[in-house]
């Protein structure tokens, strides 16, 4: 069954504390992307990956890291830098950069 | 000024109405066009993809782009009560090496029996 699945569905983060989002493919996809999705607002990218090992700041990537090390996995960490971090994260992949991008079901994160 | 413009509704309509979608965008150099539908609490999946202008049909679906006027429509006919969900227009420069994604803030669209 091919897809892309996230985890957890819900995530609750206390007060200065890092949290981690899981973004896991098994489409054999290259890009890999994180948006977040805020009430009455278009999808905003945090970050994407072009590549295994490579990735690049989006638009609003301040308060948020990632990591890629393997082609299937980009996990989102939520620093405690970010301070209003309280959306709806999206994770979504397509077959190369530039290609019609595919999304995960999505992880809500609340704060404490 | 937003890149992409989108009227949030919502836009409730009775099943089986015909549905109008639209977005407005300002950047002339689009041509990759997208709608994706995203049921509450989901996340999105892609409803249409078109390249240029021009009408594209799948089903009940097309999705219409005219670029002189830089505008985007999404047409729903025989609106069913399993469409109500939230449309969100998408469109990129080119494909190819990468090219953001924007995203229009989405239509709310409830269709009641």
């Amino acid at each position: 069954d091919g897809g892309i699945t996230q985890s957890p569905k819900y995530l609750f983060r206390k007060e200065g504390q890092n949290v981690t989002l899981s973004c896991e493919q098994n489409l054999n996809h290259d890009a890999m992307y994180w948006y977040r999705q805020d009430p009455g607002q278009g999808l905003r990218l945090i970050y994407y990956s072009q590549i295994v090992n490579d990735f690049q700041k989006g638009d609003i990537a301040e308060g948020y890291s990632v990591s890629r090390e393997k082609k299937e996995s980009f996990p989102l960490t939520v620093t405690s830098a970010q301070k209003n971090p309280t959306a709806f994260y999206l994770c979504a992949s397509s077959i190369s950069p530039g290609e019609t991008q595919y999304f995960g079901p999505g992880t809500r994160l609340l704060v404490l | 000024q937003k890149e992409v413009e989108q009227d949030p509704g919502p836009l409730s309509v009775p099943e089986g109405a015909i549905v109008s979608l639209n977005c407005t965008y300002s950047n002339s150099a689009f041509q990759y066009f997208m709608w994706y539908r995203q049921y509450s609490r989901k996340g999105p999946e892609l409803l249409m993809y078109t390249y240029s202008s021009g009408n594209k049909e799948d089903g009940r679906f097309t999705a219409q782009v005219d670029k002189s006027s830089k505008y985007i429509s999404l047409f729903i006919r025989d609106s069913q009560p399993s469409d109500s969900a939230t449309y969100l227009c998408a469109m990129s420069e080119a494909s190819g090496g990468y090219n953001k994604l924007i995203f229009g803030a989405g239509t709310r669209l409830a269709v009641h029996p």
